[in-house]
This record gives C-alpha cells, structure tokens and sequence, in this order.
C-alpha cells in the first residue's frame, strides 16, 4: 500500500507571495491533518479534513487554509507569506482522525 | 487546552545502554502515538497506544490513560536510534492532535 505522499518536497517563496500545498493519503484514508513544523515552535495542529469538511483547526491566522477534494487529497494554501512561515509542513492521513495517523515526507518551505 | 510534556528534553547514550522516555498529559485523551523523526524529516510510526503495554522488537511502551501518562523503553540502544522521539495524544472529541515538544536522543558508538 502506498503511503502518504506531499508536493513539493521542496520550495522557495517571497514574502508576500502566496503557496499551494498537496497532500495524498493513504488509500481508504478519509482523515488528513496537517501540521507546521519549526525550531522554535516545535510540531503545531493547522487543521484536519473528513470527507472535505474541516473538523478543527489551530491557532493559526487566516492566512493559512485547507481544502479537502472527495478523493481525500487534500491541499492547504498560505497567502502572503511572512518570513516566519518558513517551516516543514507535514501532513497525515488516518482512517478516521481518531485512528493512527501516518505522516508523509513533507514539504520544505523557504520564504525569503 | 490540553498540555503534553515530555522528558527528558535531550540524551546522551553509551551505544548498548537502555533508556527510558516519558510524555504526561494534562487531560483525557482519544488517543496517544509515539514517533521517530529521522533527520531527514520524516515521522515513523513507533506506538499507537491509548492504553496499555505494547512491544516492537528493542522498543517498548506502556501507557496508563488513568494517571495521565506514556513511557518508551529503548533497550540495547543503537546509534541508528538517534533522532527526536515525540509523543503526540489525539483530543477528546476534536479530531486535534497535540504533540509534545520531543526528546533528542544521540547514542555514541
């Protein structure tokens, strides 16, 4: 079974500019989180997706939203950049977000 | 909301040595996982344990839900262990993961 996949495993912004992230899951998954990663501020909750409907979110800014498509893929948008939204984003995929949850590579974003 | 805790922040180890990881949570939980990040990024799936005692090969864990706490046994360590161990607890009824702020573990050959 293949795992979870994220696109691009590696980008390069500007500040002010706005970014598209893309999540796979695992086949038959219909839960996607996705979560920010920095040295300073460690793993942090954005939010989760079931059935593309958004169940809960985290103490993130407006800048920062998701969607999820009826085949579970899912993407989160983060408009007009700041520097500080440089950060690995992560996303996993569970059955039903109350089940194990199975991260993917991530996605490196740099913002300049 | 809910708080995770984990201990201790950073280890050294003699390659061979056991260890012992500890999360504490401050309230109920759906949930609780146990992860490895190996330096490329990438989280592996260790533990999915919200209650009780399951072992892996040199890797233990146990969680007791009722006191509010998981512990991670590594035996035997090895240098290939290195990396940051993350407790990560799922909320009750909110479909919101809360991770702890990891252990950096480094085993010395």
């Amino acid at each position: 079974k293949a795992g979870v996949t994220q696109t691009p495993r590696y980008l390069i912004k500007t500040r002010g500019q706005q970014v598209t992230l893309s999540c796979s899951p695992i086949s038959g998954h219909r839960s996607v989180s996705w979560y920010q990663q920095t040295p300073g501020q460690g793993l942090q909750f954005l939010f989760e997706y079931f059935s593309e409907t958004q169940r809960n979110k985290g103490n993130f800014p407006g800048r920062f939203s998701g969607r999820q498509f009826s085949n579970s893929r899912s993407e989160m948008n983060v408009s007009t950049l700041e520097l500080g939204d440089s950060a690995l984003y992560l996303c996993a995929s569970s059955l039903s977000g109350a089940h194990e949850q199975y991260f993917g590579p991530g996605t490196r974003l740099t913002v300049t | 909301g809910i708080q995770v805790e984990q201990s201790p922040p950073d280890l050294i180890l003699q390659e061979g040595a056991n260890s012992t990881l500890r999360c504490n949570f401050s309230d109920s939980v759906n949930n609780l996982q146990w992860f490895h990040q190996n330096p490329w990024g990438q989280l592996i799936n260790l533990f999915y344990i919200p209650s009780g005692t399951k072992q892996n090969g040199r890797l233990s864990a146990t969680t007791v839900a009722t006191e509010r706490y998981s512990l991670l046994y590594i035996s035997s360590s090895q240098t290939t262990d290195s990396g940051v161990y993350f407790c990560a607890v799922g909320t009750t009824g909110g479909f919101k993961t809360i991770f702890g702020a990891g252990t950096r573990l480094f085993v010395k050959a």
